[in-house]
């Protein structure tokens, strides 16, 4: 079975630094997808980064990149220069392999980042 | 581009009474997805529609909960009768095919009193 394990409930950082959210994952399929989510107070869940399991370089869009450690089944997600705006529950995803029967997305329970002036 | 919109954003009802919540997802999306979110957890599939058919509907609660895709476009999820258990968030989303990417929409806060 799959799952997402976030162990942060909640995260402070200082505007303008850089943050690093925790993830780990366990499949036992060979290619998969994570992917990380941000869902502000509005409640809408918002794409920030997508890593494949076969992909080489490490995923980056923006501020946002995903430290990807398949040995490790870790795909952290670094938050550079943070802005207020980014105060928002944070999900990181599993999706399953490719056109297979399960392709839905396997949620963790999410990390609460707080980033104060 | 609009986004994937669903109605209401809030709805307040009694124990034992139906409720019914729209979504249209992005146009030309043929893969669209129902998910419960309850407070604290990430979100879970309830169901996925390709086009018009349910292919994935294993944690939908078949007992009191259904939902369509009747032109395999706009979706609406049903629950009756609701029970205080029901409370959460209701998400849709939807995804051009079934391996790609899911846009969220705002989804529906549901509260059973």
């Amino acid at each position: 079975a799959q799952k997402i394990t976030q162990t942060q409930p909640g995260m402070f950082v200082q505007e303008k630094e850089a943050v690093t959210l925790d993830c780990t994952y366990d499949t036992s399929d060979q290619s998969y997808g994570l992917f990380w989510y941000k869902q502000p107070s509005s409640g809408e869940m918002i794409f920030l980064i997508y890593q494949g399991s076969y992909d080489e370089q490490n995923a980056t869009e923006g501020r946002y990149s995903l430290n990807f450690q398949k040995a490790r089944k870790s795909a952290n997600l670094v938050i550079s220069a943070s802005q207020l705006g980014d105060s928002a529950m944070y999900f990181c995803a599993m999706r399953g392999r490719y056109g297979g029967a399960t392709n839905k997305l396997i949620f963790g329970t999410g990390t609460l980042l707080a980033v104060q002036p | 581009e609009a986004g994937v919109v669903q109605s209401p954003r809030y709805k307040i009802i009694e124990k034992k009474q139906p409720v019914a919540f729209w979504c249209n997802p992005i146009s030309g999306h043929n893969t669209l997805y129902w998910y419960l979110q309850n407070l604290g957890q990430g979100p879970e599939l309830l169901i996925r529609y390709e086009n018009e058919e349910a292919v994935d509907d294993s944690q939908l609660p078949k007992d009191r909960f259904s939902a369509e895709r009747l032109k395999g476009v706009d979706s609406t999820l049903k629950i009756q009768p609701a029970e205080l258990g029901d409370s959460a968030v209701y998400l849709c989303a939807s995804s051009l095919e079934r391996g790609s990417e899911q846009y969220f929409g705002p989804g529906t806060r549901l509260t059973v009193t």
